[in-house]
């Protein structure tokens, strides 16, 4: 079945360094999104990928998704403590709604 | 607008136990899932709906139930409660195939 990798499963930065996790399918996806987690709190949406190669900014973070459409990164420019969270990619296969599969996700602690 | 309403928050229950975990959107939208997330991990799919009278599988559905009488109400009922079921559930729902508005989750152990 559909697998959905994420590295690194942890990741620990300076406050003010940047920050990227990756996200990698085992098969070709029709989109990939990425969701945010506060501590104790509910993934909240951050953005979907539907092209290959796209690039999408919002404000200091950047998502790509890949050529082939089988990889994405999300990248965090001068982090900042707000950004303290667990990073979740989920690609959706071509088969529809059912075919959703979240990575593992990456928590990310800012060092102040 | 409240979004998305999970209730209870918190629940302890035993084994063998039954209950209901309510989720109630205000956003008119025709999808709704059910999620639950075991610790360090990302989020595995329980069951889904594309709108009132329909609902399917998701990957791990054994051991749940659900319906969805309502646009607005998709409850998630557990029969015979098991200590494999302690884990964090999600309901979220959206206009598309893919979740976007996520509840704040009900907590759930069962000793």
């Amino acid at each position: 079945g559909q697998q959905v990798m994420q590295i690194p499963q942890y990741q620990h930065v300076q406050e003010g360094e940047d920050f990227t996790t990756y996200c990698n399918s085992s098969t070709t996806l029709s989109n990939i999104q990425w969701y945010k987690q506060r501590p104790g709190g509910h993934p909240v949406f951050l953005i979907q990928l539907v092209k290959s190669g796209e690039v999408k900014k919002q404000k200091r973070l950047t998502f790509q998704f890949g050529e082939a459409k089988k990889n994405s990164s999300l990248h965090i420019t001068a982090t900042q403590t707000t950004d303290v969270g667990t990073y979740f990619c989920a690609g959706e296969n071509s088969g529809g709604y059912q075919k959703v599969t979240f990575g593992i996700g990456t928590k990310l602690q800012v060092i102040p | 607008n409240a979004g998305v309403t999970q209730t209870p928050k918190f629940r302890i229950l035993k084994i063998g136990q039954s209950m209901t975990l309510q989720c109630t959107q205000d956003m008119n939208h025709n999808y709704m899932y059910w999620y639950r997330q075991d610790p360090g991990m990302g989020l595995k799919l329980i069951y889904y709906s594309v709108g009132a009278g329909i609902t399917d599988k998701g990957e791990v559905p054994n051991g749940y139930n659900v319906s969805r009488s309502t646009t607005e109400d998709f409850p998630l009922r557990l029969e015979l409660a098991a200590p494999s079921q302690t884990s964090v559930y999600f309901c979220a729902s959206s206009y598309s195939d893919m979740p976007q508005h996520f509840g704040d989750g009900t907590r759930l152990s069962i000793l």
